[in-house]
């Protein structure tokens, strides 16, 4: 059970926002939201993580719902090699991380 | 630093044959956790190690099995390789241990070891 709903597929063009959203309308109050991404046949890479704020790096911004229910991705500028299965992941209280089906972001010129 | 690294990146087995797979985790990291990602069934948990010590455990028969040295480098081993153990098995470091909530737990994945079982 991997405890969040995140779209099958999604499409954005290159040079826009990507924005991914996340469903975990279950979550406690002491489990982070973590973001993974995989491009085809490499381990998954790490994004970002959040509790109750909502977090920037270099690479994305989290916005988490101020219920916690739910969550965005925001990839501010989609280049191509964006084009990767995006997996929205609650961890921290359960122990190891459960893998959805993800969300294939498809970045397109 | 460098990351995580796994050997071999590549390996093909035959039915009942055995394998071992190697992961270095990150400097400085103590715990390591093993998945392995197929088509089917996606992105499944193994095991997590700490201190040497098995932590957690998945869905996966005894024939998968993994250990951890001293110097927080793991190894994971499948004993009679059936055709479905065909995967992508990846290995993640993190600081501390999963569910420790002292502080963050991001977990850093290695690029993988991709077996073949013919």
């Amino acid at each position: 059970d991997a405890k969040t709903t995140q779209p099958p597929s999604m499409d954005c063009a290159e040079g826009r926002a990507a924005n991914l959203p996340c469903n975990h309308s279950t979550i406690s109050g002491n489990e982070y939201v973590y973001w993974y991404r995989q491009i085809h046949s490499q381990g998954p890479q790490y994004i970002i993580h959040g509790l109750k704020n909502n977090e920037t790096n270099e690479m994305a911004s989290l916005i988490i719902t101020e219920d916690r229910k739910s969550s965005t991705l925001i990839l501010p500028h989609a280049t191509l090699r964006d084009t990767a299965v995006y997996y929205c992941i609650r961890g921290g209280s359960q122990g190891n991380l459960i893998f959805g089906k993800g969300t294939k972001l498809s970045v397109k010129p | 630093k460098a990351g995580v690294t796994q050997t071999p990146r590549y390996l093909i087995k035959t039915r009942g044959q055995q394998v071992t797979l190697s992961c270095s985790p990150i400097s400085g990291h103590r715990s390591v956790s093993w998945y392995q990602q197929t088509p089917g069934q996606g992105l499944q948990f193994l095991f997590e190690y700490f201190s040497e010590t098995q932590r957690n455990k998945g869905n996966f028969p005894g024939r998968f099995s993994g250990r951890q040295f001293s110097n927080s480098r793991s190894e994971m081993n499948v004993s009679t390789l059936e055709l479905g153990d065909s995967a992508l098995y990846l290995c993640a470091s993190s600081l501390v241990p999963s569910g420790t909530m002292k502080y963050q737990e991001t977990q850093y994945f290695g690029p993988g070891t991709r077996l073949l079982v013919l």
